[in-house]
């Protein structure tokens, strides 16, 4: 099946720095990619919806400012936590669906947990 | 009101056992129906998808659709203990129009299959 790679699994970082989280598919090329976030015990949120060559699609309430996401090919898509605080602490997943499978199911990456400190 | 229902248990079940996972939705543009399974601190697993309403099989996993009553089900048949995770209802509309690829997700279910 399709892999989605996420990278890195897990960073701590300290308030006010930035954390770059990068997702790649790996044997498939994908024009848009999505970002979740996940608190524990709790579901997948949809954040952005990134798009290859262009800008990225927000959710209602997600700071664009603040979490900046940059497509940069077909097959690689980053999300960056600017000037991050304790409450941007939480899993970041990504996800995608190959270009020749409009219809089908999306790939989830393995996440990121992110700690701020 | 949430647009996708799911009870979070937590479900524990003896070895062996059926076990029945639920969801219920209110947006009727939702067309295409995923289960996936998701380990602690791991990305979710896909596990079944279906379009449309009736029921696909693939080895102990049976996934049910009523489109009509806006209700889909997980069936898992000899529940091992390697089951034990969260599992999540996905869903989403068709890749036509805004909904595009957007997956709206359950709570998700934690279930725990002991020996």
């Amino acid at each position: 099946g399709a892999v989605v790679s996420q990278h890195p699994s897990r960073v701590i970082c300290k308030s006010g720095t930035s954390v770059k989280i990068e997702c790649r598919s790996l044997d498939f090329q994908a024009t848009t990619m999505f970002w979740y976030r996940q608190f524990p015990k709790q579901s997948l949120m949809l954040m952005a919806t990134s798009n290859e060559g262009s800008k990225a699609t927000y959710e209602q309430g997600v700071e664009k400012d603040k979490f900046l996401i940059n497509h940069a090919s077909l097959t690689l898509s980053t999300l960056t936590v600017t000037s991050a605080h304790p409450e941007d602490s939480s899993f970041y997943i990504c996800s995608a669906n190959p270009l020749r499978h409009m219809n089908t199911e999306a790939f989830f990456g393995q996440g990121t947990r992110l700690t701020v400190v | 009101q949430k647009e996708v229902e799911q009870d979070p248990g937590p479900l524990s079940v003896p070895e062996g056992a059926i076990v029945s996972l639920n969801c219920t939705y209110s947006n009727s543009a939702f067309q295409y129906f995923m289960w996936y399974r998701q380990y602690s601190r791991k990305g979710p697993e896909l596990l079944m998808y279906t379009y449309s309403s009736g029921n696909k099989e693939d080895g102990r996993f049976t996934a049910q659709v009523d489109k009509s009553s806006k209700y889909i089900s997980l069936f898992i048949r000899d529940s091992q203990p390697s089951d034990s995770a969260t599992y999540l209802c996905a869903m989403r509309g068709n890749a036509g129009g805004t909904s595009y690829g957007k997956l709206t997700f359950g709570q998700g279910t934690i279930l725990t299959v002991h020996p």
